[in-house]
Parts: C-alpha cells; sequence; structure tokens
C-alpha cells in the first residue's frame, strides 16, 4: 500500500525559511515522478512543483521559482521542499504526491502539513 | 486568468448521471494533456480518481469514468450517491513538465 506522509509544516514569519519532508513507502521510490501540490485556505489546488524518479529534473510554478526548491534522498524514500523567503500567500496546506507510470497524473496523495506564514 | 476551465458548480441528483468538463483557456484538450480528477471533501487531502484521461486509480468504482468530449476532458458519474458530493478537481500537463490544475466543481447532490 502506498503511503506518503509529509511533515515540516508550521508557522514562519515572512521572508523566513521552511523545509518539508514527505516519507514514502509502498512503492519503488527512485521509479515514480513525485511532487508538491498546495490549497490556500479555502481555494483550489495548485501544483507547485515536481521531481523525477531519479531526481535530475525538477519542475516549478512561476510564483515558487528562485525560492523553493524540490529534492530526494533515495536512501530515505523521501522528498523535500525547501522553502525560502516565505511570503504570506505561501500559506497553505502542502501535499505530497506521486505520480502516476510516465509522469501521466498524480494517482496517490498525503494528508498534508500546514504553513502559515505570518508576523 | 483560469487556464484550466471547469464549471464552478454543478448538481445532480441521486442516481443520476453528471458530467463535469475540464477545458483549456486557449485550445483543446487532448490525451497529450494528461487529465486527471481528483475529489475532496471538506477538511480531507484529495483523493485521486481518474488519471491519464481514463485510467480509474486502484480502488474507484465504475461508476467513476473520463473521458475526452469535443474539445475537453470530461469525468462522468453515473448513478451518483450522496457520498460523491465534493470538489473535484481536474489537472492537465502543459508541457516542460508543469501542471495546471482547474479552479475545480462543487458538485452538489440532492
Amino acid at each position: 500500500e502506498v503511503q506518503l506522509l509529509e511533515s515540516g509544516g508550521g508557522l514562519v514569519q515572512p521572508g523566513g525559511s521552511l523545509r518539508l519532508s514527505c516519507a514514502a513507502s509502498g512503492f519503488t521510490f527512485n521509479t515514480y515522478a513525485m511532487a508538491w501540490v498546495r490549497q490556500a485556505p479555502g481555494k483550489g489546488l495548485e501544483w507547485v512543483s515536481g521531481i523525477s524518479g531519479s531526481g535530475d529534473r525538477t519542475y516549478y510554478v512561476d510564483s515558487v521559482k528562485g525560492r523553493f526548491t524540490i529534492s530526494t534522498d533515495n536512501s530515505k524514500n523521501t522528498v523535500y521542499l525547501q522553502m525560502n523567503n516565505l511570503r504570506a500567500e505561501d500559506t497553505a496546506v502542502y501535499y505530497c504526491a506521486k505520480h502516476s507510470p510516465g509522469y501521466s497524473g498524480l494517482d496517490h496523495w498525503g494528508q498534508g502539513t500546514l504553513v502559515t506564514v505570518s508576523s | 486568468q483560469t487556464v484550466v476551465t471547469q464549471e464552478p458548480s454543478f448538481s445532480v441528483s441521486p442516481g443520476g448521471t453528471v458530467t463535469l468538463t475540464c477545458g483549456l483557456r486557449s485550445g483543446s484538450v487532448s490525451r497529450s494533456h494528461y487529465p486527471s480528477w481528483h475529489q475532496q471533501t471538506p477538511g480531507q487531502a484529495p483523493r485521486t480518481l481518474i488519471y491519464s484521461t481514463k485510467t480509474r486509480s486502484s480502488g474507484v468504482p465504475d461508476r467513476f469514468s473520463g473521458s475526452i468530449l469535443g474539445n475537453k476532458a470530461a469525468l462522468t458519474i453515473t448513478g451518483a450517491q450522496p457520498d460523491d458530493e465534493s470538489d473535484y478537481y481536474c489537472v492537465l500537463y502543459l508541457g516542460s513538465g508543469i501542471w495546471v490544475f482547474g479552479g475545480g466543481t462543487k458538485l452538489t447532490v440532492l
């Protein structure tokens, strides 16, 4: 059974940093792309970042380019999202998601971790 | 400006059939956009229903089906049940590794 468990959320001041982690199990981690998707309070879903199974290709939505970095540690079956220079508009629940084979969609989701950017 | 479009809301009677759509502000949706559909109830994480246009995710009942209808992706729910009352999001692959979600459709079953 695929399981994705996020951690690392919390309250941070504007301009601060936070690193989210997503521990994966139940599948061969380094053969599937992974993604982070967020949802601001009362709003819809927004794809934020993705990374290939090999970890050599990364992708970002324009609004986080240069501030967020996605990475993986295959020895720990974990995907990370390093978030720097955080803004109030980054406040959201951040979900980790697994891509389906061939980067053809998202087929499993974690439960999410809340990030609040406020002074 | 919303690149991926969805109906903001839809209503269906219990036992009825409803088709939700997912379009592009400019252009047509095709299988190369790998449309997928995700269900979310308030306070819960999303759940994948369909990916790659019509592949049903594990454990999803066959009354949920995906397709391309005209120039849009479509999610059809047959025999709607009260538990189907949720928000439904589509997401499309727009190339260069980038995915974009639609704004979601709030489905009411009554």
